[in-house]
């Protein structure tokens, strides 16, 4: 069964500084995403970054990128020039997809999450 | 365009009591979810169903029974309510995005159970 685990429960960083979330996985799958969650104090789940096992190129988006590597089975997410609204529990979550295809969608599973907070 | 939309948004039950938590989604989404939020334990799939007429067990289904009433809507029923089912609920979607032909999981807003 695949797992996924968050090793750190909280973290804090200065605004303006950068900070990275750890995670790491465990799967025999060989097609797969990987995700990175934010919720905020609203419990809204909201999607930060997505990456594509088949693919090597580390996903970015904006101020916020991933470190995939996949023999490892590690996908940490980097947040440069923290801001305070991006205090919040960051969840990473593997996509356990329906018959091993990429265009069928998969089930979620998630590790236990780390709570962030950037102080100003 | 409302995504998923869930309710109640709270909920307090007397152990024994049974409700049911309707869930409803405009994206056209094959796939609908339902998961749990524990503190210090993320969230936990209940149940799923990966396309309109087919629903299938997750990690923690026992308590629960799910209704995929059509393609948009997907409800969870608590038959016997119990205090170890106090939880935050969250439904979700998932589907392809089509200019990227990537899949990505939308997520309601939840609903904070407390059961007595």
């Amino acid at each position: 069964a695949q797992t996924v685990t968050q090793s750190q429960p909280e973290m804090s960083v200065q605004e303006a500084e950068t900070v990275t979330l750890s995670c790491t996985y465990d799967t025999s799958e060989s097609n797969y995403y990987l995700f990175w969650y934010k919720q905020p104090p609203s419990r809204q789940m909201i999607l930060v970054i997505r990456q594509e096992a088949y693919k090597q190129q580390n996903a970015t988006e904006n101020r916020f990128s991933v470190n995939f590597q996949k023999a490892a089975k590690s996908f940490s997410l980097k947040i440069s020039d923290s801001q305070l609204g991006d205090t919040a529990m960051y969840f990473c979550a593997f996509m356990n997809l329906y018959g091993g295809s990429y265009n069928q969608g998969g089930k979620l599973i998630f590790g236990q999450g780390t709570e962030l907070s950037v102080k100003p | 365009n409302a995504g998923v939309t869930q309710t109640p948004k709270f909920q307090v039950l007397k152990t024994g009591q049974s409700m049911t938590l309707q869930c409803a989604q405009d994206m056209n989404h094959n796939s609908m979810y339902w998961y749990r939020q524990d503190p210090g334990m993320g969230l936990r799939l209940i149940y799923y169903s990966a396309s309109e007429g087919t629903t299938d067990k997750g990690e923690v289904p026992n308590g629960y029974n799910v209704s995929r009433l059509n393609k948009r809507e997907f409800s969870l029923r608590l038959e016997s309510a119990a205090p170890s089912q106090t939880s935050v609920y969250f439904c979700a979607s998932s589907g392809v995005k089509s200019e990227l032909a990537v899949y990505e999981q939308y997520f309601g807003p939840g609903t904070r159970l407390t059961v007595t």
